[in-house]
């Protein structure tokens, strides 16, 4: 089976834009997390989807946000961009979500300039 | 509240030289407990995991972890460490009706020096 995969890798953005990554999930799997991962702050989980529905969220400012469709695929939006969002930010998908094994992607580095 | 605590930063072993890295949980639920591996630029991939059962739990490359209750504690081991080892280890922490929103502590650095 393919991985998780993230798109896109690299991206090189300015304050106050917005962004949108993109994530596919394993094959099969209906739940899809993301965290935020920096030098300072280490891996902070974001929140979660799990059939389209957000089922978690972690204790960041509403500028970020996300989605999920109908075949898993999920979407994370960061609007008006702060220099401090600079991060490597993960996706990882499980089968369900009772704390089963998240298994992540490669992640997409966004620098805020 | 919930918190994972490695209280190694970075460590330092020779190749074929033991190794233990430490974790610490505190966690209210019965807690699911999982180590993964970051090589640089890269993503988390799970070493293994612990979530009833044996309390000595065997992953990949050869790494093994025991779960201790009483110390709160699921400690890596890996018997002689390969130059491959080489990377960000993370200990993490989840439980069973809080979804899979995983906890995760600040990780530790592995050097191993040939």
């Amino acid at each position: 089976k393919a991985g998780v995969t993230q798109t896109p890798r690299y991206l090189i953005k300015t304050r106050g834009q917005q962004v949108t990554l993109s994530c596919s999930p394993i094959s099969g799997h209906r739940s899809v997390s993301w965290y935020q991962q920096t030098p300072g702050q280490g891996l902070q989980f974001l929140f979660e989807y799990f059939s389209e529905t957000q089922r978690n969220k972690g204790n960041f400012p509403g500028r970020f946000s996300g989605r999920q469709f109908s075949n898993s695929r999920s979407e994370m939006n960061v609007s008006t961009l702060e220099l401090g969002d600079s991060a490597l930010y993960l996706c990882a998908s499980s089968l369900g979500f009772q704390g089963e094994t998240q298994y992540f992607g490669p992640g997409t580095r966004l620098l805020v300039l | 509240a919930q918190s994972v605590t490695q209280p190694d930063i970075h460590i330092t072993v020779s190749e074929g030289a033991s190794l233990e890295l430490r974790c610490n949980y505190s966690y209210g639920a019965t807690p699911y407990l999982f180590w993964y591996v970051q090589s640089p630029g890269q993503g988390l991939q799970l070493l293994l995991k612990y979530f009833s059962g044996d309390t000595l739990v065997q992953g990949i490359k050869g790494f093994e972890a025991e779960f201790k209750r009483s110390q709160s504690s699921f400690n890596l081991r890996k018997p002689s460490v390969h130059w491959s080892d080489a990377a960000e280890y993370f200990c993490a922490v989840g439980a069973s009706g809080t979804g899979n929103q995983f906890y995760f502590g600040t990780g530790t650095s592995l050097t191993v020096i040939p």
